[in-house]
């Protein structure tokens, strides 16, 4: 059972462009949610985080929307750089403190 | 660099074997996670430990056991090696294991079984 889907493998933007990312999650239980970037021979590395309480948090291009009644989020990467290329993994945690991934969606940034 | 080391990176082995993966957290960090990438999945969440006790547990194989050693270093042990436990296995460390840490993960483990 996959509590935390992403649903779209992989998505190629243009350099300059708006990136955006979603995820679902099924569980009514989780409270809070994280992105993670993960380059190819290198494990995932945290990019941004949110709490259900709040709906939105940026940080720099990077910005994650959380909507708890639709059990939705989504991050946005504006502008789109190449070096944004890479595998988003978006992840969540209840009570727990382990983390349930998503599999993970490709953004290639072309120029 | 995230200052968690996995070793080996690369894990080449035949059906019905053995193996040890190693991990060393971030210098501080007292708990380490488990994860398992297998082809087009996300992580698996395995299990954890914190200061060398197993706090919590999750769909890991009963052919898997782990520890985590005074030094705060940890070890996956996969036993009676199949095909489908081909897949990247990342350790990942945080520093008390609570919820809501950022978790900082190693480079990962390619196990092959052929």
């Amino acid at each position: 059972d996959q509590q935390v889907k992403q649903n779209s493998p992989s998505l190629s933007v243009q350099e300059g462009r708006i990136s955006i990312l979603n995820c679902d999650y099924t569980n009514s239980m989780f409270d809070y949610f994280l992105w993670y970037k993960k380059y190819p021979a290198e494990g995932p590395t945290f990019l941004i985080s949110i709490s259900s309480i709040k709906d939105k948090n940026e940080d720099g291009r990077f910005t994650v929307f959380l909507n708890k009644s639709a059990k939705h989020l989504s991050l946005h990467i504006v502008p789109s750089q190449p070096g944004d290329s890479a595998v988003y993994f978006c992840a969540a945690s209840g009570t727990a403190s382990k983390l349930t991934f998503g599999t993970g969606t490709r953004l290639q940034v072309t120029l | 660099d995230s200052g968690v080391t996995q070793t080996p990176k690369h894990l080449i082995t035949a059906t019905g074997q053995r193996v040890t993966l190693r991990c060393s957290p971030r210098s501080g960090d007292l708990s380490v996670y488990w994860y398992q990438q297998s082809l087009d999945q996300g992580l698996q969440f395995l299990i954890q430990y914190y200061n060398g006790e197993e706090r919590a547990k999750g769909n890991i194989l009963e052919r898997f056991s782990a520890q985590q050693f005074p030094d705060l270093h940890s070890e996956l042990n996969l036993s009676s090696l199949e095909l489908g436990d081909s897949a990247l296995y990342f350790c990942a460390s945080s520093l008390t294991g609570t919820k809501d840490e950022k978790l900082f993960f190693g480079s990962g483990t390619q196990l092959s079984v052929l």
